[in-house]
């Protein structure tokens, strides 16, 4: 079975500043998609990035980059310039494949993100 | 604007008592999914159905079920098997291409 893990429960941003959230996988997959999801104190969540396995190309959103290391089975979140807004949990997800509806994310135990003045 | 909604947003169950969760969607996605949310546990699968009439059991399905009569509809019934409801359920449907949309949840408490 995949898993996913979030090795730090808390991490800490000034406003400003760049911040990398770590998370790691375990797969035997060699196609599969990765995410970063945001959840806010009104705890809606929201798709942050996407990643597929098979780009070499790391995804990027406006602030939010990624780092995916498919050979370490490694994929951090970088948000660059925080903001007081970004201050959520975050979490990574994982599926084997994100087309079609047999999609199943398997969730990290998420990262919770301090952004300071 | 289309999307998914959950209702209620707080919910509180009694015990030896079934409640339901609603979770509608006007996105027409096929593909709809209930997880649990627990502190320092992240999300974790209840059930999910990939088309109308069909549904299958997720990681923690003990306690729970469901039913998919309509494609905009997907309730859960949280039973009094289910020992520990205490949680944060999170509703969420996908179409074919897009990633997992999620409504906004539903808090069930135990009086």
């Amino acid at each position: 079975a995949q898993t996913v893990t979030q090795s730090q429960p808390e991490m800490s941003v000034q406003e400003a500043e760049t911040v990398t959230l770590s998370c790691t996988y375990d797969t035997s997959e060699s196609d599969y998609y990765l995410f970063w999801y945001k959840q806010p104190p009104s705890r809606q969540m929201i798709l942050v990035i996407r990643q597929e396995a098979y780009k070499q190309q790391n995804a990027t959103e406006n602030r939010f980059s990624v780092n995916f290391q498919k050979a370490a089975k490694s994929f951090s979140l970088k948000i660059s310039d925080s903001q007081l807004g970004d201050a959520a949990m975050y979490f990574c997800a994982y599926t084997d494949t994100d087309t079609g509806t047999a999609s199943k994310l398997t969730f990290g135990t998420g990262t919770r993100l301090q952004v300071t003045l | 604007d289309g999307g998914i909604t959950q209702s209620p947003k707080y919910l509180f169950r009694k015990e030896g008592q079934n409640v339901t969760l609603s979770c509608e969607q006007n996105l027409n996605h096929d593909a709809m999914y209930w997880y649990r949310q627990d502190p320092g546990q992240g999300l974790r699968l209840i059930y999910y159905s990939q088309i109308v009439n069909d549904f299958q059991k997720g990681d923690i399905a003990e306690g729970y079920s469901v039913s998919r009569e309509k494609k905009e509809s997907f309730p859960l019934t949280v039973t009094s098997a289910q020992k520990n409801p205490t949680a944060f359920y999170l509703c969420a449907s996908k179409g074919f291409v897009q990633p997992q949309h999620f409504g906004d949840g539903t808090r069930l408490s135990i009086l």
